[in-house]
């Protein structure tokens, strides 16, 4: 079974630029595979920041943007405040016309 | 603005069913352009997609593999909502449940989420 990876962990300085990837346990992500990041805080549903590689969510500040970066997906996010500090999780459309979620990445601003 | 309300137990015994619905408002779950999903989050198993159902001049279901045997989703157009069974569950299956609304690759609204506990 294809597993989606992502960082368990980073860090990031205030004011500094972060860049989390998403891949495949097997062959390379590409806008096929319609990567999308979803942001959550503790105790919250997720809310979506980029779908469909790199499109911008309703209200998403252009701090945060996609792409696809060699054989993954990515996510940067630049001028990184206090409140970017929570869990970002990317999710990939596989065959069988199902999407997988990767473990997520716990971002810490410090 | 599409909203979703999800409805159902919090507690389910051991190799009972689970079910819980998703009222939707501002859209309709026969859309043509729109999937809606059912995702639960565990601390074991992260962030799971169980599968997508959607309306393309007719219904489509597609199931995650790990609980294709046990899983339905019901669309049910007169009262706009669809749910979810998911049949002989087990401890591994408490999780939150959220309902989700799925457009144009990947742009999810979610809904408030419901935990449930498996349970005797």
């Amino acid at each position: 079974q294809t597993v989606v990876t992502q960082e368990p962990s980073f860090s990031v300085s205030p004011g500094g630029t972060v860049t989390l990837t998403c891949g495949l346990s097997s062959g390379s992500v590409s806008t096929s595979h319609y990567p999308s990041w979803y942001q959550q805080i503790p105790g919250q549903a997720p809310r979506t920041l980029i779908y469909n590689t790199n499109i911008r969510s309703s209200g998403v500040p252009d701090r945060f943007s996609g792409s696809i970066l060699g054989n993954k997906a990515a996510l940067t996010i630049t001028w990184a405040q206090a409140d970017d500090e929570c869990d970002y999780y990317c999710a990939l459309y596989l065959v069988g016309d199902i999407w997988v979620f990767g473990g997520g990445t716990k971002l810490t601003v410090l | 603005q599409v909203q979703l309300q999800q409805s159902g137990p919090g507690l389910v015994k051991p190799s009972q069913t689970l079910s819980l619905t998703c009222a939707i408002s501002g859209d309709s779950v026969s859309s043509n352009s729109g999937a809606w999903n059912w995702i639960r989050q565990s601390p074991s198993r992260g962030l799971e997609c169980l599968g997508r159902t959607y309306y393309r001049s007719k219904w489509y279901n597609a199931y995650a593999l790990s609980v294709k045997s046990r899983v339905s989703f019901i669309p049910d157009t007169s009262k706009n909502q669809f749910s979810l069974q998911l049949n002989s569950v087990t401890p591994e299956d408490t999780a939150i449940y959220y309902c989700v609304r799925e457009v144009s690759g990947g742009n999810r609204k979610w809904g408030q989420g419901t935990l449930v506990t498996v349970s005797s």
